[in-house]
């Protein structure tokens, strides 16, 4: 059964600064995607991972997948408020299901 | 502008109540997801549906049912709601299986008391 880990669960931090969320899966698996949900909001695709050292980046979010340690890491660079959001991996399954992590709930400060 | 619509924003119901929440989908998709989600825990997959009057139970079906009369609307009923399934619910569709062009709609809040 595909377990996905994401950590940390909840993060605070100050603008400019530069972070990582990390999602950890247990079985092989061949796409990863990365979804933003704003508070009272739908969920936003963020980002499709498919092959080993896949890196996708748009704006200060960049995400890269490693599919023989079986992580992906999403990492913020130079946060700014509107960045604020929880932010979730997911992983597709031997039954072409989405697994998904418990959500990153990122708070920016200014 | 693609749209998943689902029917209500919050709805607060009484234990043992039958609960229908509904779903629909201007986007001519085959396949439609019923997920609950849960501080902590994720989205979890409820239901799912392939096509017409086609159902597959998802990683925690008991409690709930689902009905797909037509390929637009996906109901998710609640047949004797019960206090932990208060809730955030959330559709989605899509025109491929695994992840691929998923679509949510904004969700229902579902408290019951």
């Amino acid at each position: 059964e595909l377990k996905v880990e994401q950590n940390p669960l909840f993060l605070s931090m100050q603008e400019g600064k530069n972070y990582t969320i990390y999602c950890n899966y247990s079985t092989t698996s061949d796409r990863l995607y990365w979804y933003r949900q704003d508070p009272g909001k739908s969920l936003e695709s963020l980002f499709v991972l498919l092959s080993n050292g896949a890196v996708k980046q748009e704006g200060r979010l960049m995400a890269s997948l490693d599919t023989k340690a079986r992580l992906s890491t999403l990492h913020i660079t130079a946060a700014v408020h509107d960045l604020s959001a929880t932010y979730f991996c997911a992983v597709v399954d031997s039954n072409y299901q989405l697994i998904w992590g418990a959500g990153t709930k990122l708070i920016i400060k200014p | 502008d693609v749209k998943v619509t689902q029917s209500s924003r919050y709805l607060v119901k009484r234990t043992g109540e039958k609960v229908f929440l509904e779903c629909v989908q201007d986007m001519d998709h085959e396949n439609m997801f019923w997920y609950r989600q849960d501080p902590g825990l994720g989205l979890r997959l409820i239901y799912f549906s392939y096509d017409v009057k086609m159902k597959e139970k998802g990683d925690i079906p008991e409690g709930y049912s689902v009905s797909r009369e037509k390929k637009e609307r996906f109901s998710l009923i609640l047949e004797s709601a019960s206090t932990n399934q208060t809730s955030m619910y959330l559709c989605a569709s899509s025109l491929l299986a695994g992840g691929y062009g998923y679509t949510f709609g904004s969700g229902t809040r579902l408290t019951v008391v």
